[in-house]
């Protein structure tokens, strides 16, 4: 099982490029790294989904490096809005893993 | 769009009760999913479906059981509650398949309380 580590908390400014670091030692070869965004008493939304390499889109950028036993979530100039818990979870679906495990998460917290 | 709903949003049960949460998505994905938060941890997967009729167990699926006869419908079935399932219940889905089929939608989630 593909066991996810993040920083518990960041903080940070708005306009200020935030980066937030998983480690996911045990990745298999078949999982995908997949991050949410989470607002109190709201589901988690997702943010965007990566395999290797770098992939990018509207909100994000998603780092992953050749080994993939790490992966960095970068949300450019961040505003109050961004303030919630971000999570990266790994696995996939065809590989039997039945067990997809989100992290404990991170609280990124944005100041003005 | 409706997207996926829940219900109830609240509960509150008894311990030993059967409870019931549903869970409804309108895009015919192909994959549903149910998990539990606890107070200031992350998910975990309860269970999982792949398609109608098919349905395998998560990380934490003791005490629960699923069913999906139709597509759109995943309800998860607490058949005798306890107090440590008191949680915050989630269902997603997904319309990827393969590898990349992680829960991509979430529902916006079931409070429940076992006294």
């Amino acid at each position: 099982l593909a066991k996810t580590t993040q920083p518990i908390s960041m903080d940070s400014y708005e306009g200020q490029e935030v980066n937030i670091t998983c480690s996911h030692n045990n990745i298999a070869t078949n999982d995908y790294i997949t991050w949410y965004q989470q607002f109190p008493s709201q589901g988690p939304r997702f943010i965007i989904q990566g395999y290797k390499t770098k992939v990018t889109n509207e909100v994000a950028s998603l780092f992953i490096p050749a080994d993939r036993k790490s992966s960095t979530l970068s949300l450019p100039r961040v505003s109050l809005s961004d303030t919630a818990v971000y999570y990266c979870l790994v696995g996939g679906m065809d590989t039997g893993r039945r067990a997809l495990t989100f992290g404990s998460g991170t609280r990124l917290q944005v100041q003005p | 769009d409706a997207g996926i709903t829940q219900s109830p949003r609240y509960k509150i049960t008894e311990t030993g009760r059967q409870v019931t949460l549903m869970c409804h998505q309108t895009w015919s994905h192909s994959y549903m999913f149910w998990y539990r938060q606890d107070l200031g941890h992350g998910l975990r997967l309860i269970y999982y479906s792949a398609a109608a009729d098919i349905t395998d167990k998560g990380e934490v699926p003791d005490g629960y059981v699923v069913s999906r006869s139709k597509t759109e419908n995943f309800p998860l079935t607490l058949e005798s509650a306890t107090r440590s399932q008191t949680s915050v219940y989630f269902c997603a889905s997904s319309e990827s398949r393969g590898a990349g089929a992680q829960s991509r939608y979430f529902g916006p989630g079931t409070r429940l309380t076992v006294t």
